[in-house]
């Protein structure tokens, strides 16, 4: 059974901390997603890899960075956690960027303080 | 600005009946998506439609593709209480997809 876990499902952090939330996929994808989802904006994409070292800016980008050091392991760096970065954080990965399935995570609800 | 329009945003029906939501844009996509989340889940996927024109049946779930391939439609027959949850529709263009909002479907028993 395939599978992408999250590391927390549930987390409530202060302004200005330094946040990780990680993703580990256990299908030997290339290609792992961060995506955010908020009330009437559907999943909007954050950052995505096709390659481990390798990384590509989405759609809003700011204030967030990644690191994949392993095939296996995506994770999303929040710098300096700010109010409005609370959401629900969505990882995915699929065998191809296009055409593809795309597998998702059960999510981390992240609430900043 | 959301390149893709979902329609309609909530939807709360009775079991038993029909109902049909919408994705639509002014982008022509090279395939698109449905997506299927239930609370505390992440979206899982229903089927990919890829040519202008398609149709696809999943049971009791028809999806269609636009002959223009800028929109498609979910139809579901005769809805059950298992179908509520968040439907979101994706499209693929150049190497990203782009979802749209969604339609949350509640089905009452």
């Amino acid at each position: 059974d395939v599978k992408v876990t999250q590391s927390s499902r549930y987390l409530v952090k202060r302004t200005g901390e330094k946040v990780f939330l990680e993703c580990v996929q256990d299908m030997d994808h290339e290609n792992m997603f961060w995506y955010r989802q908020d009330p009437g904006l559907g999943l909007r994409l954050i950052y995505f890899s096709y390659d481990v070292k390798m990384k590509e800016k989405g759609d809003i980008p700011e204030g967030y960075s990644v690191s994949r050091e392993k095939k296996e392991r995506f994770s999303l760096i929040l710098e300096s956690a700010s109010t409005n970065q609370t959401s629900m954080y969505l990882c995915a990965s699929s065998f191809r960027v296009v055409f593809s399935e795309q597998f998702f995570g059960p999510g981390t609800r992240l609430t900043v303080l | 600005t959301q390149l893709l329009e979902q329609s309609p945003q909530f939807l709360s029906i009775q079991e038993g009946e029909n109902l049909t939501v919408y994705c639509n844009s002014s982008s022509v996509f090279s395939s698109l998506q449905w997506y299927r989340q239930e609370p505390g889940e992440g979206p899982v996927l229903l089927v990919t439609v890829v040519t202008g024109g398609e149709v696809k049946k999943l049971k009791r779930l028809t999806f269609q593709f636009g002959d223009a391939r800028k929109d498609s439609s979910l139809h579901i027959t005769a809805a059950q209480p298992g179908d509520t949850g968040l439907y979101l529709c994706a499209g693929s263009v150049e190497d990203k997809l782009v979802f749209g909002a969604g339609t949350i479907l509640r089905v009452k028993s």
